[in-house]
């Protein structure tokens, strides 16, 4: 069973401060670890989808790093306003049962909270 | 460019009653398809995923099945709903090449009473 698994699992941030949470996920096998951001009532947005060992991406006020060979990925926000609060949802893009096919196992998911 | 659409958006449900619910995607050909639950307080679980007309792969024992009568087309379906079945359902889709995102539906909220 591929596991998954985020934290923390919530956080509350005044507006301005920086934050960042932690996905970690099976070091063997790897093909991609995707960050997508989920704001209620909404669908799940995707952020980053990143590859390499040593990735790092950003997107305006957001940015994410990648370690394989150790199994996690960072997401950062600097400077955190309150149309940032959602849920962030990283996931492992694993190796389907059937020959070239692929899927997506999702961890838990942060839910960020940012105060005004 | 492509679009996805599930429905209905929400359902409430009684206790053995049967589920259907339909996932469409526009603007694209022979894609992945996905189903993904979210129980409360618990992330998104892979229910289950599709690569092609008829072919489905189920992750977890379940009282849920899919199915994908068309290539763009895929349903979730139950014959007896449980209580257990209550949460957020999401369909989504990617295409055949391994390192691109997925692209999800607005999701159904199911309330089974």
């Amino acid at each position: 069973i591929l596991n998954v698994e985020q934290s923390p699992q919530s956080l509350h941030v005044q507006e301005g401060d920086s934050t960042n949470f932690t996905c970690s996920f099976p070091s063997s096998n790897f093909y991609a670890l995707h960050w997508y951001r989920w704001e209620t009532a909404k669908s799940p947005e995707a952020l980053f989808v990143m590859t390499l060992n040593g990735d790092e991406k950003k997107k305006g006020r957001i940015s994410a790093t990648l370690n394989t060979k150790e199994g996690y990925s960072y997401l950062y926000i600097k400077g955190s306003q309150p149309e940032d609060s959602a849920t962030y949802l990283c996931a492992f893009r694993a190796r389907g049962t059937t020959s070239g096919t692929y899927k997506y196992i999702f961890g838990t998911g942060t839910r960020l909270k940012v105060l005004a | 460019s492509q679009t996805i659409h599930q429905w209905p958006a929400t359902l409430v449900q009684p206790v053995g009653s049967p589920l259907s619910l339909e996932c469409t995607v526009e603007g694209t050909s022979n894609p992945n398809l996905y189903w993904y639950r979210q129980a409360a307080g618990r992330g998104l679980q892979l229910l289950f995923y599709s690569v092609g007309i008829g072919q489905i792969s189920s992750e977890v024992p379940q009282n849920l099945s899919a199915s994908r009568p068309q290539d763009r087309q895929f349903i979730l379906s139950s014959k007896k709903l449980l209580l257990s079945d209550s949460g957020f359902y999401l369909c989504a889709w990617s295409v055949r090449v391994r390192n691109t995102e997925a692209f999800f539906g607005q999701g159904t909220r199911l309330t089974v009473v």
